[in-house]
């Protein structure tokens, strides 16, 4: 396993809800903001979520804004992405990605393996 | 929202070509720009940062240029292994926005 694990993807009916999480190993986790990237199948890259390293700031996309909502526990070097009123277009690979600053560079430089969440009556 | 644009959406090459995408934001981003490859069922990987800056690890044949609103990716000498689609992204404002991708393949 590499230093970010996603879990709790499935098959969800449209309108149901669901949590993802994204536990991190190997480096000190309350130092880094975490966000969510997803794709569609077949789609690229779409930036979804982030959470700050200390938890005090998060910003959604507009997709998911009043829908998905982020928390984050470094005492369990975790944060959790909460899915309500899922939509078919939620269907998606979610990966986290651990945000490197240095100075005024931003760079994803660790990903999860993503985990794959299907939205279907 | 800043907005990037990729071109082409998909390539295909020769071994041993040169082979330049394009990515254009919206408004200015100064050079708060990187790459990333992604290779089938894998997770995104960057390869350059600030615009124009070498991840450390990654063969010199990729390299990185421009500023502003106009930015290129380069692969001096296509490789099997570089089949993959590549995203450019802003880093400039939240949401930290990715191009549509380019496809690359081999001819």
């Amino acid at each position: 396993q590499g230093p970010l694990v996603e879990s709790g993807g499935g098959v969800v009916q449209p309108g149901r809800s669901l949590k993802l999480s994204c536990t991190a190993s190997g480096f000190t986790f309350r130092s880094y903001g975490i966000h969510w990237v997803r794709q569609a199948p077949g789609k690229g890259l779409e930036w979804v979520a982030v959470v700050w390293y200390d938890g005090t700031e998060k910003y959604y996309a507009d997709s998911v804004k009043g829908r998905f909502t982020l928390s984050r526990d470094n005492s369990k070097n975790t944060v959790s992405l909460q899915m309500n009123n899922l939509r078919d277009d939620d269907t998606a690979v979610y990966y986290c990605a651990r945000e490197l600053r240095i100075l005024r560079n931003k760079v994803f430089d660790y990903w999860g393996q993503g985990t794959r969440v299907t939205v279907s009556s | 929202d800043i907005q990037m644009t990729q071109s082409p959406s998909s390539l295909s090459a020769s071994v041993g070509d040169r082979v330049t995408i394009s990515c254009q934001a919206s408004q200015d981003i100064d050079n708060y720009l990187n790459w990333y490859q992604q290779k089938p069922g894998k997770a995104p990987k960057l390869l350059i940062y600030d615009a124009s800056n070498l991840e450390t690890g990654v063969p010199s044949r990729f390299s990185g240029g421009g500023s502003g609103t106009d930015f290129t990716f380069t692969i001096s000498s296509l490789q099997p292994e570089d089949i993959a689609t590549y995203y450019c992204q802003q880093y400039d404002s939240l949401p930290y926005t990715f191009g549509q991708g380019t496809r690359l393949e081999i001819k």
